[in-house]
């Protein structure tokens, strides 16, 4: 199985506080994506990086902020929580983009009372 | 948007017995690929097929890819109680040289396979 460590694995907070996810990969890709999975819309891209302090927006950015300042570390933050930000968020890593597999964490799991 | 759209939503079968799952999408890809979602864990990469290829097989799985009409089939055959899980298609759409892995996933089908 391909590095890929996602903390914490589960999460409840209330609405209006921050919140970080981390990934962590031990690969070395230089690719890395976040993921939120939601009944009914199955995967959809948040934020994706292509190196580190290069980053750029998915389809559903709104609210959501990453970083990556180092190539093993992707960082996804939530600014300010919102109920309809419940969901599992999943990291992903590729070693060269779309041409290849994508690798992902067992995700996590963030509930937001 | 999702691009894949996948069909049935659920399927349910016996063990030996083989599980077919369509993708759609709806705009040029590069490439399109299968994933498998256990219960509670992370997405597996099943299978890559390019847009210029039209069969691949690997193992137990058989992948087609239509670009003319725009879909995809996944074939597992001889199905076996471990294949119980949910499938995803996902496509990467970015035109030109580089391309970044957005990929732009189905719904999924579940898929059951009773003992």
């Amino acid at each position: 199985d391909a590095g890929i460590t996602q903390s914490p694995r589960h999460k409840v907070t209330e609405t209006g506080t921050p919140v970080t996810l981390r990934c962590h990969q031990t690969e070395n890709h230089r690719y890395m994506y976040w993921y939120r999975q939601d009944p009914g819309h199955g995967l959809r891209l948040i934020h994706y990086s292509y190196g580190v302090k290069d980053t750029d927006k998915g389809e559903v950015s709104d609210g959501y902020s990453v970083s990556r300042s180092k190539t093993e570390d992707f960082l996804l933050t939530l600014e300010s929580a919102t109920s309809s930000q419940t969901s599992v968020y999943f990291c992903a890593i590729s070693e060269s983009g779309g041409r290849q597999p994508q690798h992902f964490g067992d995700g996590t799991r963030l509930s937001i009372l | 948007s999702q691009q894949g759209e996948e069909d049935p939503q659920a399927l349910s079968i016996q063990e030996g017995e083989n599980a077919t799952m369509n993708c759609s999408y709806k705009t040029s890809i590069n490439n399109l690929q299968w994933y498998r979602q256990n219960s509670g864990r992370g997405l597996v990469h099943l299978i890559l097929i390019r847009s210029n290829e039209r069969e691949k097989h690997s193992g137990r799985l058989r992948v087609t890819l239509d670009t003319s009409k725009k879909s995809s089939s996944l074939l597992i055959t001889a199905s076996r109680a471990a294949d119980t899980a949910s499938y995803f298609c996902a496509t990467d759409e970015e035109p030109g040289g580089t391309s970044y892995g957005k990929l732009t996933f189905g719904q999924g089908t579940i898929l059951t396979v009773h003992p």
